[in-house]
């Protein structure tokens, strides 16, 4: 079946915008995770989704950082205001609703800001 | 706080040779799962392997087999008979239970280049 979807698969913005970040999970996957990963930090957790539970934002950096997830299944991570920091690959990724069930990840989205 | 620890920055051997990257965690709970990942080239993470704390057995497929010592707190990836295309950087993964944070805590990653 298909996988963990991201897009767009590069994003190439100027430091101060804002931008949106789209991940469709795979079918029947009740958990999303999102994950940041550059040069410097590493892989590094930002947000968990589950169901309809309130999400986990324990990773996010700051308050510039958010992300929906819409129906159960697609979500969104946003970034406001951008910085040159920002850039990095933001991973997503999935999995069933089993207590550690195996997570499943996406292409990842190439973020650059200028 | 969990943690895990891949020392091996980078290894690089000739094709057919064996290869082992190393993997240590830290954690105060007795119930974890351990994960590897492979990352090629291309940029998307592959899962390989997902083991809980209760079983320590060794696992092998086909040329990958780990090795899982909770004494020692390891868990570490052999590779028999490299071949070019196992040429990725590998990261070795933790997750607690007992927290109910069900986030990956990954190590800084094993590049492994193979020659052919």
């Amino acid at each position: 079946g298909a996988g963990v979807s991201q897009s767009p698969s590069n994003k190439v913005t100027e430091k101060g915008k804002d931008v949106e970040l789209r991940c469709d999970p795979i079918s029947g996957h009740t958990a999303l995770y999102w994950y940041r990963q550059s040069l410097g930090q590493g892989l590094e957790f930002l947000i968990y989704f589950q169901g309809n539970s309130a999400p986990d934002k324990s990773g996010l950096p700051s308050d510039r950082f958010s992300a929906e997830r819409t129906g159960g299944s697609v979500s969104t991570l946003t970034i406001q205001r951008t910085q040159q920091e920002d850039s990095a690959v933001y991973l997503c990724a999935s999995s069933g609703q089993l207590y550690q069930e195996t997570q499943y990840f996406g292409p990842g989205t190439r973020l650059l800001v200028l | 706080a969990q943690k895990v620890t891949q020392a091996q920055t980078e290894i690089s051997v000739v094709e057919k040779e064996d290869v082992t990257l190393d993997c240590v965690y830290e954690t105060r709970d007795t119930t974890y799962y351990l994960f590897w990942y492979k990352q090629p080239p291309s940029g998307e993470l592959v899962f390989l392997i997902r083991r809980n704390s209760f079983d320590e057995q060794n696992e092998i497929s086909g040329r990958y087999s780990w090795n899982f010592q909770k004494s020692t707190s390891s868990f570490n990836f052999t590779i028999t008979a490299s071949q070019v295309v196992d040429s990725a950087v590998y990261f070795c993964a933790l997750s607690e239970a007992a927290t109910g944070r069900r986030a990956l805590t990954f190590g800084s990653g094993t590049r492994l280049q193979v020659q052919p």
